[in-house]
C-alpha cells in the first residue's frame, strides 16, 4: 500500500519563527520518489523539491530546506525565519517508480502572522 | 515554463447537467492527470492518461469520464452532476517516465459547485 501521512493539518506561526512540516510515507517500493508542493492562495500547486530514495542527502534551498530519513520513512520540510509569503498550503506526495502515480497527503496549511 | 491550463476557474452548474471540464498543456507532456481536492483529503486521482486515447482509473473515477483525443488536451466528464462532486478539480501533466519519476505540474484549478 502507499501513503503518505501529514499529521499537521494547520500550523501558525509568527513572522521570523521557524517552522517545520512533517511527512510520513509508507511503501512497499524499494524505489520511489518524494515531493513537495506549495499550494498558495491563488490555487495552483507549485513544486518545490523532488528526492529519489536513494538520496538521503539533505538539502538547503535558500531559507527552505529537506530532512529525508528513510530509517523513519519521513521526508520533512523547514521553513527558516518564515514569512508572510510562506503562507500556503503544503503537500507532501510520494511516486513509486514503477507507474506515473503520485500518493499525496492530506496538505498542512500554514499561517504566517505578521 | 510549463503551463497547464484549465478552461473555467468557477463553475456552477445544476444537479443532473453534463459538465466539461478542459485541461490544456503546451509542454508536449504524454502524462496528464485529474484530481479533486476536497478539505482533510487531499488530492484524490480520478483519472489520467498516458498517450493520447489511452487512460486508466485513479482512485474514485466513479461518475467521471475522461476524454483524450490530442496530446496537450485532456477532459474530464461528469455525465450527470450530482451535489457530491462538488468540488476543486486540479489537472496536471508530466513528462513520461524516463529514469526518474518527472514532478507534476499543475493547472490553476477549477472550482465547482453543483446546486
Amino acid at each position: 500500500a502507499q501513503k503518505v501521512t501529514q499529521a499537521q493539518t494547520e500550523i501558525s506561526v509568527v513572522e521570523k519563527e521557524d517552522v517545520t512540516l512533517d511527512c510520513v510515507y509508507e511503501t512497499r517500493d524499494t524505489t520511489y520518489y518524494l515531493f513537495w508542493y506549495k499550494q498558495p492562495p491563488s490555487g495552483e500547486l507549485v513544486f518545490l523539491i523532488r528526492r529519489n530514495s536513494f538520496d538521503e542527502q539533505n538539502e538547503i534551498s535558500g531559507r527552505y530546506s529537506w530532512n529525508f530519513q528513510k530509517s523513519t520513512s519521513s521526508f520533512n520540510f523547514t521553513i527558516t525565519a518564515s514569512q508572510v509569503v510562506d503562507s500556503a498550503v503544503y503537500f507532501c506526495a510520494l511516486s513509486p517508480t514503477r507507474g506515473n502515480q503520485f500518493y499525496f497527503g492530506t496538505g498542512t496549511s500554514l499561517t504566517v502572522i505578521p | 515554463d510549463v503551463k497547464v491550463t484549465q478552461s473555467s476557474r468557477y463553475l456552477v452548474k445544476r444537479t443532473g447537467e453534463k459538465v466539461f471540464l478542459e485541461c490544456v498543456q503546451d509542454m508536449d507532456h504524454e502524462n496528464m492527470f485529474w484530481y479533486r481536492q476536497d478539505p482533510g483529503l487531499g488530492l484524490r486521482l480520478i483519472y489520467f492518461s498516458y498517450d493520447v486515447k489511452m487512460k486508466e482509473k485513479g482512485d474514485i473515477p466513479e461518475g467521471y469520464s475522461v476524454s483524450r483525443e490530442k496530446k496537450e488536451r485532456f477532459s474530464l466528464i461528469l455525465e450527470s452532476a450530482s451535489t457530491n462532486q462538488t468540488s476543486m478539480y486540479l489537472c496536471a501533466s508530466s513528462l513520461q517516465g524516463g529514469s526518474y519519476n518527472s514532478p507534476l505540474h499543475f493547472g490553476n484549478g477549477t472550482r465547482l459547485t453543483v446546486t
